[in-house]
């Protein structure tokens, strides 16, 4: 069974830092991983979609890698500004199972202080 | 092009009463899938329907239910609701719930339980 984690749980920076979000999993045999954002109280944002034959995903300020062997994906936040404080969530899309099921980590809950 | 739209956005119920959700997909998406979120569990998938089949279900009990619209619109529906059912109800969608589709959530119903 896929299990997903992240660290830390939670992370407070200054405003203009780069920072860096960890995903791991458990189960090597993922077809994709995705990285969404989730403010309080509030919906899930796609940021990044990193399929499993791909190494990274870029857009704007964000950068996400996959490193299937080791079970591990990262998200780059470059000059962290404080509306990007959010949770953070990763999402295995697993071989094992059909269709569209995630399997999603417990998120970092990321403060950028001005 | 509209996103993921869910109804309605709070919900307020008592134990023992009943409670339908509602999730219309991203146009011209075929799969939706729904998730539990609670600040304990994290985020757990429920069940996905695509093409009005429920393709995929998760682990919970028979109360939570679901159904699929010929125009893909779905609905949740949970029996004897219980206090421990009070969480945000999220739904996604994609376009064929392919492995390699990105997913695209809805900003969520939450639901209270007295």
């Amino acid at each position: 069974k896929q299990e997903v984690t992240q660290i830390p749980a939670a992370l407070s920076v200054p405003e203009g830092e780069n920072l860096v979000l960890n995903c791991s999993f458990t189960d090597s045999a993922i077809y994709n991983l995705q990285w969404f954002r989730q403010d309080p109280g509030k919906g899930l944002t796609s940021l990044l979609l990193i399929q499993s034959s791909q190494r990274e995903q870029t857009s704007g300020r964000l950068n996400a890698s996959l490193d299937k062997s080791s079970g591990r994906s990262t998200l780059y936040i470059a000059a962290s500004q404080p509306g990007d404080s959010a949770t953070y969530l990763c999402a295995a899309k697993d071989q094992e199972t059909s269709g569209s099921r995630l399997t999603f980590g417990e998120g970092t809950q990321l403060t950028v202080n001005p | 092009k509209a996103g993921v739209t869910q109804t309605p956005r709070y919900l307020i119920k008592t134990r023992g009463q009943q409670v339908t959700l509602s999730c219309s997909p991203i146009s011209g998406h075929r799969s939706v899938s729904w998730y539990q979120q609670t600040p304990g569990q994290g985020l757990q998938f429920l069940f996905e329907y695509f093409s009005e089949t429920q393709r995929n279900k998760g682990n919970f009990p028979g109360r939570f239910s679901g159904r699929q619209f010929s125009n893909s619109r779905s609905e949740m529906n949970v029996s004897t609701l219980e206090l421990g059912d009070s969480a945000l109800y999220l739904c996604a969608s994609s376009p064929t719930g392919g492995s390699y589709n990105e997913q695209f959530f809805g900003p969520g119903t939450r639901l209270t339980v007295l």
